[in-house]
């Protein structure tokens, strides 16, 4: 059984340029929340997707955009790259029905903004 | 408004001796706790989790943690502290089913030999 599957695990952009990052569930998963975490600092949410609409949102701004697919997996974009966008971005997947709230991390995204 | 706090940013034991690593929360509802672990450049790991059953809670790896409602607590101990638990810890507090999940700040343990 695959656990969270994020891709591409390390990626180098520069300032100005849109990247895209995808993440499969956990299979049985219904839900998918993206996090970014900054070196050296905890995870900062930034948006939930469910039934393939955005459920909740972190304090991001619109550059942060997202996608969930029939096949619950999801896309994390982001516009406009900054320096301060350079960080590892974490998916995480949970069940809906009957969830106790545990989140299942993937391995993450390490994204360079130069 | 819901919080978890974590008390300690960065903790510092000698291998075999007992670690103590502390989350207050705050919450109106009924929550349910987590405590995951990230090793570097890793995703996070579930160690455990409390869900409203046993108050105390075993996790993977010898660690275990105590719910105390009276002290709105969840913090995580392990008896004997390896080399290998040098890592991050998260205290993170989830409710409505898991739609709403705040992490705590983290706290470094360094594990000295």
């Amino acid at each position: 059984d695959a656990g969270v599957t994020q891709s591409p695990t390390h990626l180098i952009k520069t300032r100005g340029q849109q990247v895209t990052l995808r993440c499969s569930p956990k299979s049985g998963h219904d839900t998918v929340s993206w996090y970014q975490q900054a070196l050296g600092q905890g995870p900062q949410f930034i948006f939930q997707y469910y039934e393939e609409e955005e459920r909740q949102r972190g304090n991001f701004p619109d550059r942060f955009s997202g996608h969930q697919f029939p096949n619950y997996s999801s896309e994390l974009n982001v516009n406009a790259l900054l320096l301060g966008d350079s960080a590892l971005y974490l998916c995480a997947s949970s069940s809906y029905r009957g969830g106790s709230g545990e989140l299942f991390f993937g391995e993450g995204s390490r994204l360079t903004v130069l | 408004a819901q919080s978890v706090t974590q008390l300690d940013s960065h903790v510092s034991v000698s291998e075999g001796t007992p670690v103590l690593l502390r989350c207050n929360y705050s919450s109106s509802y009924s929550p349910s706790l987590f405590w995951y672990v990230q090793h570097p450049n890793k995703g996070l790991q579930l160690l455990l989790k409390y869900t409203s059953a046993a108050t105390l809670v075993k996790g993977i790896n010898g660690f275990e943690a105590e719910f105390k409602k009276s002290e709105t607590s969840f913090h995580l101990t392990k008896p004997s502290a390896h080399m290998s638990d040098a890592a991050e810890y998260f205290c993170v507090v989830s409710y409505t089913g898991g739609f709403k999940t705040i992490f705590g700040a983290g706290t470094r343990l360094f594990v000295k030999a």
